[in-house]
């Protein structure tokens, strides 16, 4: 069973710049969430794609966007990168079965540092 | 509005020692709530889970927490703490669609 994984693990971008962060789903699983996870504190909760399309945001702006692929990969893009976006980013995966909310499967996450 | 709050930033034990690491969350329907670890460098892994029925759960790693209601608590423990467990523990919510974590707490171990 291949768990979840994330690419890259690290990159330095400068501000203004456009960012995609790759997310492929543990084997199984239809449905995926972003977490953004600044220093120091815990993961807070960007969007959730389920289908291939956007079950759920939280408190980000638009400049924060995702997709979802057939196979259950993701993708997140952040444009017009902000110093405030330096943070780990976290893709976990879940497989929806109506019951409420399950458990999340992390990859190791990508770091983002905006200079 | 939904939230989780932990207390303690950082908590230091003895290796050996028991530990006990609180959560509290604000919900207005029956919570889901979930305790996850994260060492360093590492995404997030499951310790255990509530969702219903018996209030005490038992989790991987010997991590043992209860759920009461009354109290709005779903507090972590472990009788006895090895130095492996040393990281950062984040208690959760699950509120619908989406998981809301608290700030963590990190956990020390000394020899």
């Amino acid at each position: 069973e291949t768990g979840v994984t994330q690419s890259p693990t690290h990159l330095i971008k400068t501000r203004g710049q456009q960012v995609t962060l790759r997310c492929s789903s543990q084997s199984g699983h239809n449905t995926v969430s972003w977490y953004q996870q600044a220093l120091g504190q815990g993961p807070q909760f960007i969007f959730q794609y389920y289908r291939e399309e956007e079950n759920g945001r939280g408190n980000f702006p638009p400049r924060f966007s995702g997709l979802q692929f057939p196979n259950y990969s993701s993708e997140l893009n952040v444009n017009a990168l902000e110093l405030d976006d330096s943070a780990l980013y976290l893709c976990a995966s879940s497989l929806a079965n109506g019951g409420g909310p399950g458990e999340l499967f992390f990859g190791e996450g990508s770091r983002l540092t905006v200079l | 509005a939904q939230s989780v709050t932990q207390p303690d930033i950082h908590i230091t034990v003895s290796e050996g020692a028991s530990l006990e690491l609180r959560c509290n969350y604000s919900y207005g329907a029956t919570p889901y709530l979930f305790w996850y670890v994260q060492s360093p460098g590492q995404g997030l892994q499951l310790l255990l889970k509530y969702f219903s029925g018996d209030t005490l759960v038992q989790g991987i790693k010997g991590f043992e927490a209860e759920f009461k209601r009354s109290q709005s608590s779903f507090n972590l423990r472990k009788p006895s703490v090895h130095w492996s467990d040393a990281a950062e523990y984040f208690c959760a919510v699950g509120a619908g669609f989406k998981t809301i974590f608290g700030a963590g707490t990190r956990l020390f171990v000394k020899a």
